[in-house]
């Protein structure tokens, strides 16, 4: 059956970096796009970008350019989310999701991983 | 790219149905037939119930429906379940291939 499972939660301080992976499981890695949606304490989900499984190419939301980073390691069918330079405001559990692009729907998600950045 | 427009929160009694809309704009919404929605529990991920707008990966109770009118999208959840509430969000593709959620909508069973 397909699986995506992330990494357990993280505690940074402000200015550190972070590696969030998603290693998917029960499908072809290459054959579906993966995408990142962040979702803040208490409030709703926002996509942040998705990565081409098969060229490496990723994609970035508007306000998700510059401090994040989507990559891939093929061989272990796992996605990556780096975020460097944290900040209070990336608080946060961060999904991974297997999705279908350029179609814009995702049909299973990785359980979320939490993210938080206090000093 | 903004966020599409949903009501922050709908109910109904069980056996009723709701339905909680989804308003975007021409980029998005109306440009194309690509909304979906997922019902998200407390602490849970996300789960995928509508894609392309009307259609229902298996699994999925055929007591939910999509349809979309313009810039309008809307879910209907019929012969509402107390399983049924959790929030609901909206999800379009936009230009450059980017997607854009709605703000959330939360479904209580009365």
């Amino acid at each position: 059956q397909v699986q995506l499972v992330q990494s357990g939660s993280e505690l940074k301080k402000p200015g550190a970096s972070v590696k969030v992976s998603c290693k998917a499981s029960g499908y072809g890695f290459s054959t579906y796009a993966m995408s990142w949606v962040r979702q803040a304490p208490g409030q709703g989900l926002e996509w942040m970008g998705w990565i081409n499984t098969n060229t490496g190419n990723p994609s970035y939301a508007q306000d998700f350019t510059g401090r994040f980073v989507l990559s891939l390691d093929t061989s272990v069918s796992t996605a990556y989310l780096q975020i460097s330079n944290l900040k209070a405001e990336d608080t946060a559990v961060y999904y991974c999701a297997r999705s279908y692009q350029p179609r814009g729907w995702a049909d299973y998600w990785g359980q979320g991983t939490l993210v938080t950045v206090s000093s | 790219q903004s966020a599409l427009t949903q009501p922050p929160s709908a109910s109904g009694s069980p056996g009723q149905s709701v339905t909680i809309s989804c308003t975007g704009t021409s980029r998005d919404v109306g440009a194309y037939n690509y909304v979906s929605w997922y019902q998200q529990h407390p602490g849970k991920a996300p789960k995928l119930m509508i894609y392309e707008v009307t259609k229902r990966p298996s699994g999925v109770p055929d007591r939910f429906s999509g349809s979309k009118s313009g810039n309008t999208a809307s879910l209907t959840v019929s012969g509402l379940q107390a399983e049924d509430e959790g929030d609901y969000y909206c999800c379009s593709r936009a230009g450059n291939n980017n997607w854009v959620f709605g703000g959330g909508t939360k479904v209580t069973v009365l």
